[in-house]
């Protein structure tokens, strides 16, 4: 059964940057893009951006000018770190996967959900 | 990208039936089928409900179904029970290759 363990720091002062890593224990690694999700305290979910065991990445357009994911293939671990924080990034951090695209003889298949998440960070961002 | 539109709250009594709807764009609910749903439970993780529209993972009860028409989707839940009682949030893919959720509807049992 597939896991999903995130780590990083929960309290940031303004302007610090923000790090989060998620390991993935069970299953392929290589098999699904990996993603970072934020829920802001009483409010809805924001998709924050993924990447691909080969490091290709995406990104959301609002934050993509501070933020930056990472891959360890050796340690099937994903990392995200987001710049010059403000209270507005306080929120609980989740890790999730999607699976990859499958392109076979007959036909393609292609996955637009993530089916696995992490239990998620708590990351409070105050002076 | 704006959030995907959805209602604040739903409620419903037990052994009723509940539609929430996700209303979004051409650029995204309208363009795909794409369309996903996932369940959360206070302090917990999202629960995937929905995917593809109108298709259920294993494991989730017949009693969730799926929609859309146009620019909208909708997640319906009958025969209502009390472990229903969630908050339910949308996601679509999006034409930027990204991906849009919902503000989240919280849905309390009667």
């Amino acid at each position: 059964q597939v896991q999903l363990q995130q780590w990083g720091a929960g309290l940031l002062k303004p302007s610090e940057t923000l790090s989060l890593t998620c390991a993935v224990y069970g299953g392929s690694f290589s098999a699904y893009y990996w993603n970072w999700i934020r829920q802001p305290p009483g409010k809805g979910l924001e998709w924050i951006g993924e990447i691909s065991h080969s490091g290709s990445t995406n990104y959301n357009p609002s934050l993509k000018s501070r933020v930056t994911i990472s891959v360890d293939t050796s340690k099937n671990q994903f990392s995200l770190k987001v710049n010059s924080v403000t209270a507005a990034d306080t929120a609980v951090y989740h890790c999730a996967r999607r699976r990859r695209e499958e392109v076979t003889t007959f036909r393609n298949f292609f996955y637009y959900y993530m089916d696995v998440w992490g239990k998620g960070t708590t990351v409070t961002v105050s002076s | 990208q704006s959030a995907l539109t959805q209602p604040a709250s739903v409620s419903g009594s037990p052994g009723q039936s509940i539609t929430i709807s996700c209303t979004g764009s051409s650029s995204d609910v309208g363009g795909y089928n794409y369309v996903s749903w996932y369940q959360q439970n206070p302090g917990k993780a999202p629960k995937l409900m929905i995917y593809d529209v109108n298709k259920r993972p294993s494991g989730v009860s017949n009693r969730f179904s799926g929609s859309k028409a146009g620019n909208t989707a909708s997640l319906t839940i009958s025969g209502l029970q009390a472990e229903d009682e969630a908050d339910y949030y949308c996601s679509s893919y999006t034409s930027s290759t990204t991906f849009v959720f919902g503000g989240g509807t919280k849905l309390t049992v009667l």
